[in-house]
């Protein structure tokens, strides 16, 4: 089956620019959680969306922000770039429940300049 | 708070030897606890996941432990090789939590021929 697919896989951006990144789950999963991973920082939790709502959200300024569509392909937008966010974006993908695991995208590495 | 804790950070080894990975947790409260491996610039694979009711899984050479009273999992890998060079993670859910897991910062672990 085909697994999470997350595009771009590279972008570059200016500082005070916008982006949108964009990640497809397995088919049947109905959550999507977004990843920012920094090698100082490691993987640090973004928010989650299940059934099109947020259900979970992390310690991230209000630039970070996502949706989610009824096809449970989810979108992460940034806005107002900083040199700070460049950083490898992973989403994972899973049915949403506690016995569930995840399954991670390839991610987009995101370089702000 | 769950506390995912990783040790070694670093470790290298000749081929052929036999590893144990440690993941420590702080509450042994926990739903299930997943190992992926991360290679260099790429999205985290899963490896094995552990629900809170079983004490092991094993994949080919890859055997994963589960001590919930210790809060401890190790990952074991037999018979190491080169192409077992990558970061190895563990992710920690927490029963009747956020559903979201808690990550440890990883073993990097480098297979020298």
């Amino acid at each position: 089956k085909a697994g999470v697919t997350q595009t771009p896989r590279y972008l570059i951006k200016t500082r005070g620019q916008q982006v949108t990144l964009s990640c497809s789950p397995i088919s049947g999963h109905r959550s999507v959680s977004w990843y920012q991973q920094t090698p100082g920082q490691g993987l640090q939790f973004l928010f989650e969306y299940f059934s099109e709502t947020q259900r979970n959200k992390g310690n991230f300024p209000g630039r970070f922000s996502g949706r989610q569509f009824s096809n449970s392909r989810s979108e992460m937008n940034v806005s107002t770039l900083e040199l700070g966010d460049s950083a490898l974006y992973l989403c994972a993908s899973s049915f949403g429940t506690l016995g569930d695991g995840y399954t991670f995208g390839s991610g987009t590495r995101l370089t702000v300049v | 708070k769950q506390e995912v804790t990783q040790i070694p950070a670093a470790l290298s080894v000749p081929e052929g030897e036999n590893l144990v990975l440690n993941c420590s947790f702080t509450d042994s409260a926990i739903y299930n606890l997943q190992w992926f491996r991360q290679d260099p610039g790429k999205g985290l694979t899963s490896l094995l996941l552990i629900q809170s009711s079983q004490r092991e899984q094993t994949s080919g050479r890859l055997n994963a432990s589960l001590d919930k009273s210790s809060g401890r999992s190790t990952l074991y890998i037999a018979a190491s090789q080169p192409g077992d060079s990558a970061t190895y993670l563990c992710a920690v859910r927490l029963a009747g939590g956020s559903y979201i897991p808690t990550f440890g910062r990883g073993t990097s672990l480098i297979v020298h021929p």
